[in-house]
């Protein structure tokens, strides 16, 4: 079965600042790739599919990138609101593994 | 608008049967376009797919790895409900268990989340 590894396991920032985070699937998935958000307390809401395109209702400073084995999360300045852990979800086939998940913190 | 709504009990003892329900809103189990899954969060936080249940002329199961052999699900078309039945739990089976829509390859509706205890 194909693993997801995410990286790094958490980071703090301060608001304002720009986020990236990585997701890498140990065989190519093609863009088969979803991010999720779970607020604290919350269910995971859906953010971003097929690897870069934004669900609908997601603000624009949240962004996507790649294709294959290796992709990207990005918030181009973060907000107090976006204090949440980020998994990243592969599609193409079953099992739908996720990451180990990102948990973003406010310095 | 699509909701999921989860029932089930938030304790089970070592050794017995997990059962949960989620009823549908909004779509049908019997959907050829939808698949139902269960996922599973642990205290650790990590989120793990367990399988779904789907309809495609026929019904049709996937299960995911770690718990394959104990677990089976059951649409009901008369109630437009899924359940997970988990057999032969044990504490390590203690977690928060979602059920998902499944639409175009996307988890896009989830239920509100059953934290089930495993314990004496």
């Amino acid at each position: 079965d194909i693993q997801m590894t995410q990286s790094p396991s958490s980071l703090s920032t301060s608001v304002g600042d720009r986020v990236t985070i990585t997701c890498r699937a140990s065989q190519g998935i093609s863009n088969y790739l979803a991010w999720y958000q779970q607020q604290p307390g919350k269910v995971p809401k859906l953010l971003i599919y097929a690897a870069s395109a934004l669900q609908s209702g997601v603000p624009s400073r949240f962004s996507g990138s790649g294709s294959g084995t290796d992709f990207t999360l990005t918030i181009s300045s973060l907000q107090p609101e976006d204090v949440a852990t980020y998994y990243c979800q592969k599609y193409n086939s079953v099992p739908l593994t996720f990451g180990g998940g990102t948990k973003v913190e406010i310095k | 608008q699509v909701q999921l709504q989860q029932s089930g009990p938030g304790l089970v003892k070592p050794s017995q049967t997990l059962s949960l329900t989620c009823a549908i809103s909004g779509d049908t189990v019997s959907s050829n376009s939808a698949t139902w899954n269960w996922i599973r969060q642990s205290p650790s936080g990590g989120l793990e797919w367990l399988g779904r249940t789907y309809y495609r002329s026929k019904w049709y199961n996937d299960y995911g790895v770690s718990v394959e052999g104990r677990i089976t699900f059951n649409p009901d078309t008369s109630k437009n409900q899924f359940s997970l039945q988990l057999n032969s739990v044990t504490p390590e089976d203690t977690a928060v268990y979602y059920c998902a829509r499944q639409w175009r390859g996307l988890l896009d509706n989830w239920g509100q989340g059953t934290l089930v205890t495993v314990s004496s």
